[in-house]
C-alpha cells in the first residue's frame, strides 16, 4: 500500500517552544517525493517543501527544518521557536497511482499559544 | 490574482439539487486537480486532469460525480442529486506538470446539503 500516515491530531505549544510533526509513509516506488503543505485557517494549502528520496540531507529554512530517514520512511518537520501564526493543519503527502496524485496524510492540527 | 480561483466559496443546497463548483487554474498549468475535505479530515483526492489526457477519475465516489475542463482550463465539478455526505469543502489544485511538482490549491468552494 502507499499511505502517509501522521499519528499526531493535534498538538498544542507555547510560543518560543520547538515543535516536531511526525510523517511516516508506505511507498512501492524506489524513488519518490515527500511534500509538507501548511493549511492556515484561511484553508488555502500552502506548498512548503519538496524531498526528493535520494536526497537525504537535513534541510533548514529559517526557523523550519526537515528530517528524512529512508531507512524508518519518515520525513519529520520541525519548527523551532514556534510563533502564533505557525498555528495551522500541516499535511504530510506522497505521490501515488503513478504520480498523477498526491497522497495526503490525515494532518496535523497545530496550535500556538502566547 | 494570479492564483487558483474557485467558486462559489460557499454554497448551501437541499438534498437532492444538482451543484456545480468551478475552478479558474493559474494560467499555463496543465495539471488540474479536485480534493474533497471532509470536516476534521484529510484531503481525499476526487480527479486529475493533464493536458488533453483522459482524466484519473479514480478518486470520484460515485457515478453521482463528474468534471470536465475545457480548453485545456477551467474545470467545472458537478454534483448531481446531492446527499448530505456530500458536505464538505471541495478544493481545486493546479501544477505546471504533475502531482510531482508543487500543487498550488485555491481557497475551496464550502458546500452544505441540507
Amino acid at each position: 500500500a502507499q499511505k502517509v500516515t501522521q499519528a499526531q491530531t493535534e498538538i498544542s505549544v507555547v510560543e518560543k517552544e520547538d515543535v516536531t510533526l511526525d510523517c511516516v509513509y508506505e511507498t512501492r516506488d524506489t524513488t519518490y517525493y515527500l511534500f509538507w503543505y501548511k493549511q492556515p485557517p484561511s484553508g488555502e494549502l500552502v506548498f512548503l517543501i519538496r524531498r526528493n528520496s535520494f536526497d537525504e540531507q537535513n534541510e533548514i529554512s529559517g526557523r523550519y527544518s526537515w528530517n528524512f530517514q529512508k531507512s524508518t520512511s519518515s520525513f519529520n518537520f520541525t519548527i523551532t521557536a514556534s510563533q502564533v501564526v505557525d498555528s495551522a493543519v500541516y499535511f504530510c503527502a506522497l505521490p501515488t497511482g503513478g504520480g498523477n496524485k498526491l497522497t495526503f496524510g490525515t494532518g496535523t492540527q497545530l496550535k500556538v499559544e502566547l | 490574482g494570479a492564483g487558483v480561483s474557485q467558486s462559489p466559496s460557499n454554497k448551501v443546497t437541499e438534498k437532492g439539487k444538482d451543484v456545480e463548483l468551478r475552478c479558474d487554474p493559474i494560467s499555463g498549468h496543465t495539471a488540474l486537480y479536485w480534493y474533497r475535505q471532509s470536516l476534521g479530515q484529510g484531503l481525499e483526492f476526487l480527479i486529475y486532469f493533464q493536458g488533453n489526457s483522459a482524466p484519473d477519475k479514480s478518486g470520484l465516489p460515485s457515478d453521482r460525480f463528474s468534471a470536465e475542463r475545457t480548453g485545456g482550463s477551467v474545470s467545472t465539478l458537478t454534483i448531481q442529486r446531492t446527499q448530505q455526505e456530500d458536505s464538505a469543502v471541495y478544493l481545486c489544485a493546479s501544477s505546471l506538470t504533475s502531482s510531482t511538482g508543487e500543487l498550488f490549491f485555491g481557497e475551496g468552494s464550502r458546500l452544505t446539503v441540507l
